[in-house]
């Protein structure tokens, strides 16, 4: 099992271009969050996903859309970038409930430079 | 709304030195409690975690006791090794369906030989 993976791993962009972040997974899980990680600031949630089809804000939303068409892959656009994006972003899953809920497996991230 | 707090770091330590990071919550209702590391370079791992008041996770010589009265999950190690280096986050869930986590900022700890 490759559990989370995250493509790209490295991205440079400059200011106003798009791009998109992909992340899969192979566990069948059906929650899926998308979290920036800023230093001294922890993880923020962007945005998730608690099934196929369906997705919410997180805390930092503004600036970022999502879309999970297919239960294991999770998308993460940015449609016009700002240096204020530039961090580092990880993907998570989880089963949800079941008596596992918090228990999230991570991919190893995106490195996002916006100049 | 709900938030977490741990220490700041870094912390640095000798090697077999005793560990105790801290760490307090706010939280509505009864929230579950966690621990994920990060060594470098790579995403966060589940460290361990308890769902209820006066629950210890443990885990590779880790341990954390829920205490409700104190609202804390402070994380502790007997004996630190220089692999334990890494960033330690204190992270709670809480009791909406979505069961997204809520970090605190994370403290980095360093283990010198």
């Amino acid at each position: 099992n490759a559990g989370v993976t995250q493509t790209p791993k490295f991205r440079v962009l400059k200011t106003g271009q798009s791009m998109t972040l992909l992340c899969a997974q192979d566990m069948n899980h059906e929650y899926m969050y998308w979290y920036r990680q800023d230093p001294g600031m922890g993880l923020r949630l962007i945005h998730y996903s608690v099934g196929e089809g369906t997705t919410a804000k997180g805390e930092v939303p503004d600036g970022y859309n999502v879309s999970r068409l297919k239960k294991q892959n999770f998308l993460l656009g940015l449609e016009s970038a700002a240096p204020s994006q530039t961090s580092v972003y990880f993907c998570a899953s989880s089963y949800g409930g079941s008596g596992r809920e918090g228990e999230q497996f991570f991919g190893p991230g995106t490195r996002l430079t916006v100049l | 709304g709900d938030s977490v707090t741990q220490m700041e770091g870094p912390v640095t330590l000798s090697e077999e030195a005793f560990l105790t990071i801290n760490c307090t919550y706010t939280a509505t209702g009864y929230p579950s409690l966690f621990w994920y590391v990060q060594y470098p370079g790579e995403g966060l791992q589940l460290l361990l975690k308890a769902t209820k008041a006066d629950d210890k996770g443990s885990n590779k010589g880790f341990e954390a006791t829920y205490r409700k009265e104190t609202t804390s999950f402070h994380l502790e190690k007997g004996s630190v090794q220089v692999s334990d280096s890494a960033v330690y986050f204190c992270a709670l869930s809480g009791m909406d369906s979505s069961y997204k986590l809520i970090f605190g900022s994370g403290t980095r700890l360093l283990v010198r030989p």
